[in-house]
């Protein structure tokens, strides 16, 4: 059973460009959330995906953008880059119902560094 | 809001000693608390999680934690390091069920002694 599988998990961009992360979330999970994880620091929550509408939506600004797709699967867009976005970007992925509520399954992430 | 706050950046134990990972929580409503591992290039495992049963609890890899409401805590502990444990450990937060947006500490790490 494959977990949730993200990609690219390694890019490079420059000032100004603009980037586009993918997430495919485990087997029988229908949210999407993603989290910035910078050098050295926790985990940051960006927003959440449901029912392909963005649910929650942390401190971060209109630049990073998000959606999610009929099967699940979803996409974090960054305009406008700028060298503090350098990070791990993360994408985790839970299940509405049942026990498994507040229970996320991470990807391994998406390491981006701006030069 | 909620908050959690992870004492020691940098914690080294010997080999069969006890691990004690220190994580203190702020929160305006009971909240449902959370510890992580992540190890090299890797994303986050969740080692354990309360949610308001019972205050002690057990994990997987032989951790466990306990929460007490009075001291706004809740430490992980593992009575034997071992060498595969040396990892980045994260402590997390979130106002209650349902609600999946966590709030992380920003983390220790783990470095075991041989």
């Amino acid at each position: 059973d494959a977990g949730v599988t993200q990609s690219p998990t390694h890019l490079i961009k420059t000032r100004g460009q603009q980037v586009t992360l993918r997430c495919s979330p485990k087997s029988g999970h229908d949210t999407v959330s993603w989290y910035q994880q910078a050098l050295g620091q926790g985990p940051q929550f960006i927003f959440q995906y449901y029912e392909e509408e963005e649910r929650q939506r942390g401190n971060f600004p209109d630049r990073f953008s998000g959606h999610q797709f009929p099967n699940y699967s979803s996409e974090l867009n960054v305009n406008a880059l700028l060298l503090g976005d350098s990070a791990l970007y993360l994408c985790a992925s839970s299940s509405d119902r049942g026990s498994g509520a507040n229970v996320l399954t991470f990807g391994a992430g998406s390491r981006l560094t701006v030069l | 809001a909620q908050s959690v706050t992870q004492l020691g950046s940098h914690v080294s134990v010997s080999e069969g000693a006890l691990v004690l990972l220190r994580c203190n929580y702020s929160s305006s409503v009971p909240p449902y608390l959370f510890w992580y591992v992540q190890y090299p290039n890797q994303g986050l495992q969740l080692l354990l999680k309360y949610t308001s049963a019972a205050t002690l609890v057990k994990g997987i890899n032989g951790f466990e934690a306990e929460f007490k409401k009075s001291e706004t805590s809740f430490h992980l502990t593992k009575p034997s390091a071992h060498m595969s444990d040396a990892a980045e450990y994260f402590c997390a937060v979130t106002p209650g069920f349902g609600n999946e947006k966590l709030t992380f500490g920003t983390g220790t790490r783990l470095t075991i002694i041989p």
